[in-house]
């Protein structure tokens, strides 16, 4: 099962941009990764998801090293509420075909003003 | 659209009691599933759902029960509630999972038994 590791804490001040790793080294060829977000006690939102290329949306970038074994999360502008807890996950499939997903214990981003 | 609807919001219960958390969706989404979240962890895969009468354990399975008679609906039950089933509770969706389909979740039921 591919597994990710993420830092358990980081601080990012203000407008500035912030910069989220994660290791995803026994990522299969198939294999999505997705980063989402939880805001205090919230359910958890989606931010962004892919495969191989970089991908970008309204709320952020998503930078795939070449050899696919990390990748990035960023935040261009980080405002207060960006404060939150994120998570990096890559889609693990199970004997029957069909994929499980699980979640880690995620980044603590503390935007700070 | 009202996206992962959950209820209820809050519940108390009291050790051996049985009750069922509600869980529906009107995106007509083929996967379904429950997590556990603790203080200070991450979320926790309880049992999920890739179709109706279809069900599988997650991670943490004991003490839980789950059936998906329709594809909306995926209800959770705890048949005899314990101290260690505190916690809050999320509910997600997602169109398929055998696609790219990122989740989408419900707000949560905060369960604290006594």
């Amino acid at each position: 099962d591919a597994k990710t590791t993420q830092p358990p804490s980081m601080d990012c001040a203000e407008g500035r941009a912030a910069n989220l790793p994660c290791n995803h080294s026994t990522i299969s060829g198939n294999e999505y990764v997705y980063w989402y977000r939880q805001i205090h006690s919230q359910g958890p939102q989606y931010i962004i998801h892919g495969l191989k290329n970089n991908e970008t949306n309204e709320m952020a970038s998503l930078i795939i090293t070449e050899d696919r074994k990390s990748s990035t999360l960023i935040l261009p502008h980080a405002t207060l509420r960006d404060t939150a807890v994120y998570y990096c996950i890559v889609r693990v499939p199970n004997s029957g075909g069909y994929q499980k997903v699980t979640f880690g214990t995620g980044t603590k981003l503390q935007v700070i003003p | 659209n009202a996206g992962v609807t959950q209820t209820p919001k809050f519940q108390v219960l009291k050790t051996g009691q049985s009750m069922t958390l509600q869980c529906a969706q009107d995106m007509n989404h083929e996967y379904m599933s429950w997590y556990r979240q603790d203080p200070g962890m991450g979320l926790r895969l309880i049992h999920y759902s890739v179709g109706a009468g279809i069900t599988d354990q997650g991670e943490v399975p004991n003490g839980y029960n789950v059936s998906r008679s329709t594809t909306e609906d995926f209800p959770l039950r705890l048949l005899s509630a314990a101290p260690s089933q505190t916690s809050v509770y999320f509910c997600a969706s997602s169109y398929s999972v055998r696609g790219n389909q990122p989740q989408h979740f419900g707000d949560g039921t905060r369960l604290s038994i006594l």
